[in-house]
């Protein structure tokens, strides 16, 4: 079956524009979570969506927003984006947010200028 | 605060060796431990996980280790082979396993033919 799919791949942005960044689950994968990876910091937990719902929600400003719709599909948006917004942004599905069966997609890269 | 520490940027290990990348955690309330393995432009992959009831489990060539008074884990592969170079994520959670993960900062680890 069809893996976990972000897109764009990679995007370039200016200062204080905004972004919506798109993650399609695995099929029949009801939870979605959204990890912010930058150099020396490891992966940081955004916030997570199971059934359209956002269930937890990690340590980041207002900017950082996130919807799931009602086939699970999930979006990501930054909006007013900074420097330091310029990360790799990784979702990963599973059927009920159990963390051992959480499957990655290859992320998107955005790069902000 | 890094609630999870991989103290480690970079491990180079023989091919054949044991490879041993180390893992430590703050946060009494972590409960479930997962380690995560990250080629290059994809996503991590899980690969192994250890609930705080054992202090051992075993995969094949991969083993982690949990001392829970020391809060610290490890991930032994024996032995490396080449496919193994990649970077290394170890990642916590609470109520084992439904609460959101968080990740070390990784290590890179580079197996040498």
């Amino acid at each position: 079956k069809a893996g976990v799919t972000q897109t764009p791949r990679y995007l370039i942005k200016t200062r204080g524009q905004q972004v919506t960044l798109s993650c399609s689950p695995i099929s029949g994968h009801r939870s979605v979570s959204w990890y912010q990876q930058t150099p020396g910091q490891g992966l940081q937990f955004l916030f997570e969506y199971f059934s359209e719902t956002q269930r937890n929600k990690g340590n980041f400003p207002g900017r950082f927003s996130g919807r799931q719709f009602s086939n699970s599909r999930s979006e990501m948006n930054v909006s007013t984006l900074e420097l330091g917004d310029s990360a790799l942004y990784l979702c990963a599905s599973s059927l009920d947010g159990r963390n051992t069966e959480a499957f990655f997609g290859q992320g998107t890269r955005l790069t902000v200028v | 605060d890094q609630q999870v520490k991989q103290n480690s940027p970079s491990l180079s290990v023989q091919e054949g060796r044991i490879s041993i990348l180390n893992c430590d955690y703050t946060n009494s309330m972590f409960d479930y431990f997962l380690w995560y393995k990250k080629y290059p432009a994809e996503g991590p992959t899980f690969l192994i996980s250890i609930s705080s009831i054992k202090d051992k489990n075993e995969d094949g060539r991969f083993t982690v280790f949990l001392n829970k008074s020391a809060k610290h884990l490890s991930l032994h592969i024996v032995p490396s082979q080449p496919g193994d170079s990649a970077v290394y994520f170890c990642a916590a959670s609470g109520s084992f396993g439904n609460e959101k993960l968080t990740f070390g900062t990784g290590t890179r680890l580079t197996i040498i033919p």
